[in-house]
């Protein structure tokens, strides 16, 4: 069954500091692959999304990820954290073919910003 | 574009009592999805509709559960008979066929069954 896991629950990093969340999923074949990010009382919102081509996608606010097939992971990555990017982050991965379209989600990586 | 829009945004409830959320997509989104997220977790995937037809429901969704979109618009997520391990936050996400994965999602209703 496919499963997604992101091993840091909480983590902490400095304004202006950079910033990496890991991701590692299980799945028959290459998914197609999310982050999202969820603030208090708003909807999880897409930073970015990998199909193929290009490993290193670019998303909004800065955020960027890394697929790398060998290791089954997709990283979240932004140079300098601003104080707003408190929240918490989502990867999710979602069948390329049938499944419904459905996404599977991590537990999260709820991030906090010192200022 | 005002967004996927769910209703209550929070719904306290007895146990064993009845209760039913809306959800309206974006406006020209067919795709619906419901998802359910308890605390300390990711959300997890219920059901899906394209158009009126619920297409696929998972094994999360019990008997007591049961979701409709009758005109292919806005769609309600009924829970019968409540108990606490149904409180969650359930979410509801929308998206175009031809961009399936680019699912747009609402702020969720809170559910807490005392």
């Amino acid at each position: 069954a496919q499963s997604v896991t992101q091993p840091d629950i909480h983590i902490t990093v400095s304004e202006g500091a950079s910033l990496e969340l890991r991701c590692n999923y299980s799945y028959g074949a290459t998914p197609y692959l999310f982050w999202y990010v969820q603030s208090p009382g708003q909807g999880l919102q897409l930073l970015l999304k990998y199909f193929s081509g290009d490993t290193l996608v670019q998303g909004i606010k800065g955020f960027e990820a890394e697929f790398k097939r060998s290791q089954s992971s997709f990283n979240l990555r932004k140079p300098s954290v601003h104080w707003s990017d408190a929240a918490e982050y989502f990867c999710a991965v979602g069948p390329r073919e049938g499944g419904g379209n459905k996404l599977t989600f991590g537990t999260g990586t709820q991030l906090k910003v010192e200022l | 574009d005002t967004g996927v829009s769910q209703d209550p945004r929070h719904k306290i409830t007895k146990r064993g009592q009845n209760v039913t959320f809306r959800c309206d997509p974006i406006s020209e989104h067919n795709r619906l999805y419901w998802y359910r997220q308890t605390l300390g977790q990711g959300p997890e995937f219920l059901t899906y509709f394209q158009n009126e037809a619920q297409l696929e429901k998972s094994r999360l969704l019990s008997d007591r559960f049961s979701a409709e979109r009758p005109k292919g618009s806005f769609s309600t997520l009924e829970i019968q008979r409540t108990e606490q391990g149904d409180s969650a936050m359930y979410l509801c996400a929308s998206s175009l066929d031809l961009a399936v994965y680019e699912q747009y999602f609402g702020p969720g209703t809170r559910l807490t069954v005392t």
